[in-house]
């Protein structure tokens, strides 16, 4: 089976500016969790989309932005960019039937902000 | 609330065991470990279960005491792929997960 893929790997951007980040899953996974993975804050979690609903939703504020596809790919969207967004977005997938599950993660994509 | 991982760092030399624990301040309902090489993804490891059920790969153990909201993972006879850094990961009965600030391991020949 192919793994989790995230695109783009590496975003540049400027503060203002948004950006839109796509993960698609494991075939016949149908839940989708992203994460944001910084030196200062380590790994904290997002959301997650389940069946194209939000199931979950982590203490980020609103400008975080989700949603999922009917395939179960799923996009990210952060607007009015800050230089503190700078990380890496990691995204994984589970089967999504049990909640817990063990989850995929993808390779990530490394957002900088100027 | 953020579990605490400790040690924060271990440095270990081939053949040798240890032990990296995670301790919750609230009401867990599972306890999930992921491997983290530099540059690299988030591996899963292992998901323990409120009640005991685990799921996870054959080389690796873990323990859960719910009572302590603890758990415990435990390498053995490491060997120099084991090196990278370790995350515990729990969740209460809400299931969204909060991740400790992880271990170090470093294994030498």
């Amino acid at each position: 089976k192919a793994g989790v893929t995230q695109t783009p790997r590496y975003l540049i951007k400027t503060r203002g500016q948004q950006v839109t980040l796509s993960c698609s899953p494991i075939s016949g996974h149908r839940s989708v969790s992203w994460y944001q993975q910084t030196p200062g804050q380590g790994l904290q979690f997002l959301f997650e989309y389940f069946s194209e609903t939000q199931r979950n939703k982590g203490n980020f504020p609103g400008r975080f932005s989700g949603r999922q596809f009917s395939n179960s790919r799923s996009e990210m969207n952060v607007s009015t960019l800050e230089l503190g967004d700078s990380a890496l977005y990691l995204c994984a997938s589970s089967s999504g039937t049990e909640v817990p599950n063990e989850q995929f993660f993808g390779p990530g994509t490394r957002l900088t902000v100027l | 609330q953020q579990p605490v991982q400790s040690p924060q760092a271990v440095i270990l030399r081939e053949g040798e065991d240890a032990v990296i624990n995670c301790s919750s301040s609230k009401a867990l309902y599972s306890v999930h470990w992921y491997r983290q090489k530099h540059g690299e993804a988030p591996v899963f490891l292992m998901i323990l279960l409120k009640g005991g059920e685990q799921k996870g790969h054959e080389k690796i153990s873990a323990s859960f005491n719910e009572k302590k909201q603890q758990s415990s993972l435990y390498l053995t006879a490491s060997q120099l792929s084991y090196s990278g850094t370790y995350f515990c990961g729990t969740t209460g009965g809400s299931y969204i997960p909060t991740f400790g600030r992880g271990t170090s391991l470093i294994v030498h020949p």
